[in-house]
C-alpha cells in the first residue's frame, strides 16, 4: 500500500462548481501535511499547508482528519485557472521528508 | 532571488552514458532533495541531504549517486544511464521539513530536468 494515495481523476467540472479532493495517508505519526499545485510541465508549488484546525485561503479550504487519516481540499467557485494537478504530501516516517501522492488532475470547463 | 535552479533542463542520453544534474539554491536551506516524476507515479524521492556533507537514500536510489559538498549545491549523478531512468527530475529544498517558528516546512522546487535515455 502506498503511503499517500489520491484519486488520480480527472475531475472535469464546470466553472463555478465546488469540487473536493481527498488524500489518505498511512503513517499515523505524520505531523505535517501540504497541498501542492502543479501545472502541466511545471514544477509543483505550495498551495496550502494543512493544519489540525483546518485552514482557509480565499476559495480554498483544507481539512485534516487524523482519526481517518485523510486530508481534504475544497475549491469553491472553480475558475478556469484552477485547472491543474493537485498533489498532497505527508511527512514521512523519519520526519525528514515528505511523501507525495500521485496527484489528482482537475479540469475546469467553460 | 533565483530560488532553486536546475541544470540542464533537457538532456538526451544513450544507454550506458553518464551525466550529472546540478541543483543550486540561494535560500540558505539545510535540506535538499532529488525527486523523479513519472506518469501515474507521482513524485518519488531518490536521495536527500539534511546538510552540507550529508546524503541519504530515498525511496528509489538505485542507479543514482549524489553529493553535497557545498550547502547550496546538490548533485545527482547517473553513472550508467538506463531507459528506465527516463523521467522528469525535480530538485527541491527546504529550511527544515517540519518547519520552525518562521518556516512552514514548504518545499521549493526547481523547474525540473527532462531526461531521455535511448
Amino acid at each position: 500500500r502506498k503511503e499517500v494515495e489520491q484519486d488520480p481523476g480527472p475531475f472535469n467540472v464546470p466553472e463555478g462548481a465546488t469540487v473536493a479532493f481527498n488524500c489518505t495517508y498511512s503513517n499515523s505519526a505524520s505531523q505535517s501535511f501540504f497541498w501542492y499545485r502543479q501545472d502541466c510541465r511545471k514544477e509543483p508549488k505550495l498551495l496550502m499547508s494543512v493544519y489540525s484546525s483546518g485552514n482557509e485561503d480565499g476559495r480554498f479550504t483544507a481539512q485534516l482528519n487524523r482519526a481517518s487519516q485523510y486530508i481534504s481540499l475544497l475549491i469553491r467557485d472553480s475558475k478556469l485557472s484552477d485547472s491543474a494537478t493537485y498533489l498532497c504530501a505527508a511527512q514521512d516516517n523519519y520526519g525528514q521528508n515528505f511523501v507525495f501522492g500521485p496527484g489528482t488532475r482537475l479540469s475546469v470547463l467553460p | 532571488n533565483a530560488g532553486v535552479t536546475q541544470t540542464p533542463k533537457f538532456r538526451v542520453l544513450k544507454t550506458g552514458q553518464s551525466m550529472t544534474l546540478l541543483c543550486a539554491q540561494d535560500m540558505n536551506h539545510e535540506y535538499m532533495y532529488w525527486y523523479r516524476q513519472d506518469p501515474g507515479m507521482g513524485l518519488r524521492l531518490i536521495h536527500y541531504s539534511v546538510g552540507e556533507g550529508t546524503t541519504a537514500k530515498g525511496e528509489v536510489p538505485d542507479g543514482y549517486n549524489v553529493s553535497r559538498l557545498k550547502k547550496q549545491n546538490f548533485l545527482l549523478g547517473l553513472e550508467s544511464a538506463a531507459p528506465s531512468q527516463t523521467s522528469v527530475y525535480f530538485c527541491a529544498s527546504s529550511y527544515s521539513p517540519t518547519g520552525g517558528l518562521d518556516d512552514t516546512g514548504e518545499l521549493f522546487f526547481g523547474e525540473g530536468s527532462r531526461l531521455t535515455v535511448l
